[in-house]
């Protein structure tokens, strides 16, 4: 079965960038989507299909897919984008990956 | 605007039955294009998916919860429902409904903490 890959945690010095990777085989070749939550609340969807920002949601994050990896950039990292973040695939159905804790200093 | 709420019990006995419901507004469940879905985080955990429903009935399952889960839907009350049979403490969990997309979420209930104990 198809596994995705995160980082148990990031850290990012405040006004700086961060990256949250998300491996898997090939994923370059899947539709990665990216979730942020945090404590307490739902998931809110932040990117989809690589690199599509939904409405509401700030330029500074962005996406890209390539080979094996695929990557969340937040550019100027704000102390509230400190959150849980998760990739997600559809492999026959949807599968998340296990989430990376982004803490921002 | 579109909002989905779960509801049901938030205390289930061991062996017995979750049942949840999700309750759609600002869009009509039978008209959309969409799958509505049931995801889970047991606490400190990560996200889960359950399973799928069309609003024509059409489903399909986490292979590892088939065995066990249920998901149906009412367009006459704009609902749909989830229900996972045989529970235990490792079901335990967050339940959130959400809007399916092509492929990913982008609307989703508060979330409904579901704790199995006796």
């Amino acid at each position: 079965s198809y596994e995705l890959t995160q980082p148990l945690s990031v850290s990012v010095a405040l006004g700086q960038t961060a990256r949250i990777t998300c491996g898997g085989n090939n994923i370059g070749s899947k539709n990665v989507h990216w979730y942020q939550q945090r404590p307490g609340q739902a998931p809110v969807l932040v990117i989809y299909r690589d690199t599509n920002r939904p409405s509401g949601i700030p330029e500074r994050f962005s996406g890209s897919n390539s080979g094996n990896t695929a990557t969340l950039t937040i550019s100027g990292a704000q102390a509230g984008d400190e959150a849980d973040y998760y990739c997600q695939v559809w492999d026959s159905s949807p599968l998340f990956g296990g989430g990376t804790k982004l803490t921002v200093l | 605007q579109l909002q989905l709420q779960e509801s049901g019990p938030g205390l289930v006995k061991p062996s017995e039955t979750l049942s949840l419901t999700c309750t759609v507004s600002g869009d009509s469940i039978s008209s959309s294009s969409y799958y509505w879905g049931w995801i889970r985080q047991p606490p400190g955990k990560g996200l889960e998916w359950i399973g799928s429903i069309y609003y024509g009935g059409s489903t399909y399952y986490n292979s590892s919860l088939k065995s066990r889960v249920t998901i149906s839907v009412d367009t006459s009350k704009n609902q749909f429902s989830l229900k996972l049979t045989s529970v235990t403490a490792a079901d335990t969990a967050v339940y959130y409904c959400a809007r399916q997309g092509s492929g990913w979420y982008q609307h989703w209930g508060q979330g409904a903490l579901v704790t199995v104990s006796s």
